[in-house]
């Protein structure tokens, strides 16, 4: 099983500031992986796939990068409602997995 | 516009059988993947498996086969069957579609409860 590692697990970031959170896989899982913002009380959303692909309707101030074992959310100029969890997911191999979660609160 | 919809009871007694469908509006289920993942309480997310086109069917380890995932093409809908219930079962569970599970349910709680 391929085990994602998210650092930190947790970070207070003042508005308009820079949120990096990093995804470690412990093998190489070329670019299958994708990040999701949970909010209290709800589903989990898309944000990138496939490492640094963007998705429609996403706010331009999240980008992903990385490849095969490292792999960074960047959240630029942090907004008040980006308050939430950030999850890491690999579907390079079975079973899919998740990282434990990052949860960024706003100063 | 793709939209999920779980359902299922909110509480099922230890050493029972859960039984969750979900319901796809939007999109074709006989396309892509298509997941169930658990939440339990203030915990993180866990994948539980997958059904894809022509049935095939995929599931976490972690389930120790307890799991059964199916589908029905005529009503457009995916069920999670999940057998020998215990409190750590407790969670909210969600439906998803895709190798990157968008979009999602809204999720439904279930609690394994005597």
């Amino acid at each position: 099983e391929i085990v994602l590692t998210q650092s930190p697990d947790f970070q207070s970031v003042a508005p308009q500031e820079k949120v990096t959170i990093t995804c470690r896989a412990s093998q190489d899982i070329g670019d299958t992986l994708h990040w999701y913002q949970q909010k209290p009380d709800q589903s989990p959303k898309l944000l990138i796939k496939y490492a640094s692909q963007s998705i429609s309707g996403v706010p331009s101030r999240f980008s992903g990068s990385g490849s095969g074992t490292d792999f960074t959310l960047t959240i630029n100029s942090l907004e008040a409602e980006d308050a939430a969890v950030y999850y890491c997911h690999q579907s390079n191999s079975l079973p899919w997995t998740f990282g434990q979660g990052t949860k960024v609160e706003i100063k | 516009q793709v939209q999920l919809h779980e359902s299922g009871p909110g509480l099922v007694k230890p050493s029972e059988t859960l039984s969750l469908t979900c319901t796809v509006s939007g999109a074709s289920i006989n396309a892509y993947y298509w997941s169930w993942i658990r939440q339990p309480p203030g915990e993180g997310l866990e994948w539980i498996g997958y059904i894809y086109y022509g049935g095939n069917t995929k599931y976490n380890p972690s389930l120790k086969s307890r799991g059964t995932i199916s589908v029905d093409t005529s009503k457009n809908q995916f069920s999670l069957r999940l057998t020998s219930l215990t409190a750590a079962d407790t969670a909210v569970y969600y439906c998803a579609r895709g190798l990157f599970f968008e979009p999602w349910g809204q999720g439904t709680r279930v609690t394994v409860s005597s």
